[in-house]
This record gives structure tokens, sequence and C-alpha cells, in this order.
């Protein structure tokens, strides 16, 4: 079965920590993907990455950063979390070719405060 | 201009009823279409995927294509009350590996 895990459902976090949101897929997937969801405004695309060590900006790039060392792993990075950034993430993955389905992880409802 | 584009609803229809969701997009040089159903807390998933102008039925559900008007729909025929969710539109703009969502269309089939 398709799998997509993300280390933490819920996550409480303080203003100006820095914080790690990891995605781990076991379908050799090219393509992942982080998202983030709030109210009213649909899924946002924060970065994706094409290959190991090689990323794109997506549509909110601005206080995110991310890593993917391995091929299976894609971290989401907040340098300094702020109240603004308190949301729903999802990760995603699908392979690199045009009509994959992306496969998404449960999600991690991130709180800052 | 927004990517994708979708009314967000929400969309009521009566159980039985024929549901319809619409979505445009910008970008000419999209090749791929997808809708995702997402129930409250719950994660997305794929309902089908369509990247050739027409039509493309499966089971209840049929996802219409027309790239001269930018233009993508999803019907639902005999809608059920566990159609209740939010649809979402996501492309692949000028064919590359980026995926973009619109906001979503909430429906509520009602009894």
């Amino acid at each position: 079965d398709v799998k997509v895990t993300q280390s933490s459902r819920y996550l409480v976090k303080r203003t100006g920590e820095k914080v790690f949101l990891e995605c781990v897929q076991d379908m050799d997937h090219e393509n992942m993907f982080w998202y983030r969801q709030d109210p009213g405004l649909g899924l946002r695309l924060i970065y994706f990455s094409y290959d190991v060590k090689m990323k794109e900006k997506g549509d909110i790039p601005e206080g995110y950063s991310v890593s993917r060392e391995k091929k299976e792993r894609f971290s989401l990075i907040l340098e300094s979390a702020s109240t603004n950034q308190t949301s729903m993430y999802l990760c995603a993955s699908r392979l690199g070719r045009n009509n994959a389905e992306a496969f998404f992880g449960q999600g991690t409802r991130l709180t800052v405060v | 201009q927004k990517e994708v584009e979708q009314n967000s609803g929400p969309l009521s229809v009566p159980e039985g009823a024929i549901a319809s969701l619409n979505c445009t997009y910008s970008d000419r040089g999209s090749q791929s279409f997808f809708w995702y159903r997402q129930y409250s807390g719950k994660s997305p998933e794929l309902i089908m995927f369509i990247y050739s102008n027409g039509d493309k039925e499966d089971g209840r559900f049929t996802a219409q294509l027309n790239k001269a008007s930018q233009y993508v729909s999803l019907l639902i025929r005999d809608s059920q009350p566990s159609d209740s969710a939010t649809y979402l539109c996501a492309v692949t703009p000028g064919g590359g590996n980026k995926l973009t969502f619109g906001t979503g269309t909430q429906l509520k089939v009602e009894l």
C-alpha cells in the first residue's frame, strides 16, 4: 500500500523556535511537496522537490526552507516560527510524470504560541 | 490572477441530483487536471484525472475538460450524502512538476 508519513499529527511550538516537519514516502516518487491549508484559502504550495537536493519555491515560500537529502524524505523547516504560521501542513508525493496521482500524508496541525 | 480558481460554495444539492463543480485555470500550458475529494479532518484523495479535451467517465463521476476555455468541471450523478465533502481542483502549470490546487468547493448533499 502507498504510504506518505508525516512525523507528527499535532505540534505546539513557541514563537521564534526553529521547527522541523518531516515527511517520508515509501513509493520511490521523484516529486515531493509541502502545502499549508487554511480555511477559505485551500492548499497553498510552499515548496516542492523534483529530485534529491533539488527544490523549487512554491507560491508562499517566505519564512520556510526545505531539505531533501534522500529521495524518500522531504523536510520543511520554519527558521523562526511565528503565529501566522499556525496552520495544517500537508506533505504529498507523486511520480515525475504528467498524469501521476499525488498521495498525501495525514497532515500536521502546527500551533505557534 | 490565481492559477486555479474555484467557487468556494457551499453548493447544496438534494440527494439523487447531479452536482456540478467548476474550475478555471490561468496557464494555457497546463497539461494534467485532477479532482480530489477531502472529507473534514482528512487528507485529500484522488477522484479522477483528465488530460484530453472532452469527457471522462468513472462510475458516477464525469470530468469535463475544455482547454480552449481553460475550464475543467466535475459532475457527480445520483449525489449521495456520503459525497458531502470539499472538492479540490489541481493542475500542473506548464506541464511541469509543480502541482497547484484551487481553494476547493464545499458540497453538501441534503436528504
